[in-house]
């Protein structure tokens, strides 16, 4: 069955970085993308980005460009989100999700805290 | 970037009720159209994709329809554990975008 199981809650000071990670199984990796979708504290869905895990390709949403990297290792089925220059309103739970023409399987989510 | 407009934000309906979210894309996207379902703590699951293909395993009281640029989602018959957020999410180009969503709550 598909999973995406993410990395574990962190908690960052301003300024600071955050990588998570989401490993994949039960298909086959590079066949899809990946999105990568963010929700602040009693908010909606937000999406910040889409990375293909075929060739690397990447789309990211306007107001995070500069900020945000996404990569993925084939050899290992992970995709990585990596988010720079922290700021509070960057505290929120950050997902995963499988996305080929469309989102379908979601990993488990990763509480971001971003506190002094 | 293409906007899409969910309404209503929020509202209640009893067990048993016949409920309808709609979605409005700024501009036309085929059938590029998914929905959601999120309670409180849990992880989005998705209700339909292609505006009107029920994912597998939920119930049939779950449907949706439209193309271009009206999008409805319908609850034929309230259960209890329907009470949630609902959202849309456009994926006929990038930046992929979601509706604001929609909050039912019990009456």
């Amino acid at each position: 069955q598909v999973q995406l199981v993410q990395s574990g809650a962190e908690v960052k000071k301003p300024g600071a970085s955050v990588k998570v990670s989401c490993k994949a199984s039960g298909y086959t990796f590079t066949s899809y993308g990946i999105s990568w979708v963010r929700q602040a504290p009693g908010q909606g869905l937000e999406w910040m980005g889409w990375i293909s895990a075929y060739n690397g390709n990447t789309n990211y949403a306007q107001k995070l460009q500069g900020r945000v990297t996404m990569t993925t290792d084939t050899s290992t089925s992970t995709a990585y989100m990596e988010l720079r220059s922290l700021r509070s309103d960057d505290t929120a739970v950050y997902y995963c999700a499988r996305d080929q023409e469309g989102i379908d399987y979601w990993g488990q989510g990763t509480l971001v805290t971003v506190s002094s | 970037d293409i906007q899409m407009t969910q309404s209503p934000s929020a509202m209640s309906a009893s067990v048993g009720d016949r409920v309808t979210i709609t979605c409005r894309a700024s501009q036309g996207i085929s059938n590029y159209l998914a929905w959601f379902q999120q309670k409180p703590g849990k992880v989005p699951k998705r209700l339909i994709y292609a505006a009107s293909s029920l994912q597998s395993g939920v119930p049939s009281r779950f449907s949706g329809s439209g193309s271009g640029t009206e999008f409805t989602l319908t609850i034929s018959s309230l259960q209890p554990e329907d009470f949630a957020t609902y959202y849309c999410l456009q994926h006929n180009s990038y930046p992929r975008t979601f509706g604001q969503g929609t909050k039912l709550e019990i009456k």
